[in-house]
């Protein structure tokens, strides 16, 4: 079974500029997460997905980070425009709800905002 | 939800059994618990999930006392390869709830 595949694996952006990442959940999966990491915490819920539609956007910067999940299934989370404390790994990650609580996690996109 | 507290970081030598305690006083009845396991460079791992009382699967065990405000993760014979960053996390049976990851707990296995 595939797993998530996320791209690109590394950014370098400086801020003010634009940046976005996509990702391809496990094949079935009706749900999809986006995560931020930052260095030395844990991951941190920007929005959830179910199908295409939001369940969870409670902690999105919505002034500046937007998603959508294009007919349910691939998902891009987009940064517009970027600021230095968004500098952190961003992870998607999907379920299928077959187990509590059992998400698989991508290898995430590690973004440098300069 | 829950919130959990968990040790920042815990030491272990190869070979040993490694136990990490977890505390989530206000459980809620639906509430499973979970663990994730996070390697540097990588996104988290499901590790192990449970209710109450034993759950044991080929990687790890986990304790989970009658009044569910604690749990514990044990590990046994940990190898260098265990040294990772390990998560406790509380959710509801929902299946597609929230979860909330704190800082976790780093394991450093040393040789």
């Amino acid at each position: 079974e595939a797993g998530v595949a996320q791209s690109p694996r590394y950014k370098i952006i400086e801020k003010r500029q634009s940046v976005a990442f996509w990702c391809n959940p496990i094949s079935g999966h009706a749900t999809l997460y986006w995560y931020q990491q930052i260095l030395g915490q844990g991951p941190k819920l920007l929005i959830q997905f179910q199908n295409n539609g939001v369940v969870d956007d409670s902690q999105l910067p919505k002034d500046r980070f937007s998603a959508e999940r294009l007919k349910g299934v691939d998902s891009t989370l987009k940064i517009q425009p970027a600021k230095l404390e968004d500098s952190a790994v961003y992870l998607c990650a999907s379920s299928s709800g077959q187990t509590y609580n059992e998400q698989f996690f991508g290898p995430g996109t590690r973004l440098t905002v300069l | 939800l829950a919130k959990t507290t968990q040790p920042i970081s815990m030491d272990s030598y190869e070979g040993q059994e490694v136990n990490i305690t977890c505390s989530h006083n206000n459980i809620a009845t639906n509430d499973y618990i979970t663990w994730y396991q996070q390697f540097p460079s990588q996104g988290p791992r499901f590790i192990i999930q449970g209710y109450k009382t034993k759950v044991t699967n080929e990687v790890a065990s986990l304790f989970i006392p009658a009044d569910r405000k604690s749990s514990t993760l044990s590990l046994p014979r940990v190898s260098l390869s265990d040294t990772a960053v390990y998560y406790c996390l509380v959710g509801d049976s929902l299946g597609y709830s929230t979860l909330t990851f704190g800082k976790g707990t780093m394991l450093l296995v040393s040789p």
